[in-house]
């Protein structure tokens, strides 16, 4: 079946813009995830949403970030007046609920200018 | 709190030699579980094992074999018959039964060379 989709693969905004970021999960799946990757470091967990809810989102870094998952299925990262401490690649990854294996997408990676 | 680190930033190897790229974690939980993902250029995250702690028998996938040491907390993963194919980015991560999120290493940089 389709992996884990992710759009748009490449994002450049201006410091202070909005961007949306999308997560389509693997069909099925209950658990999403979204991390960041900072260039040269390992992923960084922002959110994880079991359903609807946001089970945790400890890993949000302050306010301008937020992310919904209004039907349990697609999600989207939203990132308010963006920084350039922003740029990053993006990763959402889906799992099938418990600490089962994460399936992850191909990442958006969002440039600030 | 959970860490994991990858104390080789970049290894190489030749093609269809061995190689261990080594890991080592630290945690409180009881049931937790470890990963090796592998990040080609392309940057879509691949698993490449996983390893319940529970779990005494290391895993082992094709030519992927890790090697638990459970009392050292150390997590490393041998690559045997290394192929071109393997090049790419190689982490480390944990993950604990009762927190889903996963806590990754710096990751290692692997080059296989003809």
């Amino acid at each position: 079946g389709a992996g884990v989709s992710q759009t748009p693969s490449n994002k450049v905004t201006e410091k202070g813009k909005y961007v949306e970021l999308r997560c389509d999960p693997i069909s099925g799946h209950t658990a999403l995830y979204w991390y960041r990757q900072s260039l040269g470091q390992g992923p960084e967990f922002l959110i994880y949403f079991q359903g609807t809810g946001a089970a945790d989102d400890s890993g949000l870094p302050n306010d301008r970030f937020f992310a919904v998952r209004p039907e349990g299925s697609v999600s989207t990262l939203k990132i308010q007046r963006t920084e350039r401490g922003d740029s990053a690649v993006y990763l959402c990854a889906s799992s099938d609920g418990g600490v089962d294996t994460q399936y992850f997408g191909p990442g958006t990676r969002l440039t600030v200018l | 709190a959970q860490t994991v680190t990858q104390s080789q930033p970049e290894m190489s190897v030749q093609e269809a030699e061995t190689v261990t790229l080594s890991c080592t974690y630290d945690t409180s939980e009881s049931n937790y579980y470890l990963f090796w993902y592998k990040q080609p250029p392309s940057r879509q995250m691949i698993l490449v094992i996983r390893q319940e702690a529970y779990k005494q028998q290391n895993a082992t996938e094709n030519r992927f074999s890790v090697n638990f040491q459970k009392a050292a907390k150390s997590f490393s993963l041998k690559i045997s018959d290394s192929q071109l194919g393997d090049t790419a980015m190689y982490f480390c991560a944990s993950g604990a039964g009762n927190n889903r999120k996963l806590i990754w290493g710096l990751g290692t940089s692997l080059a296989v060379n003809p």
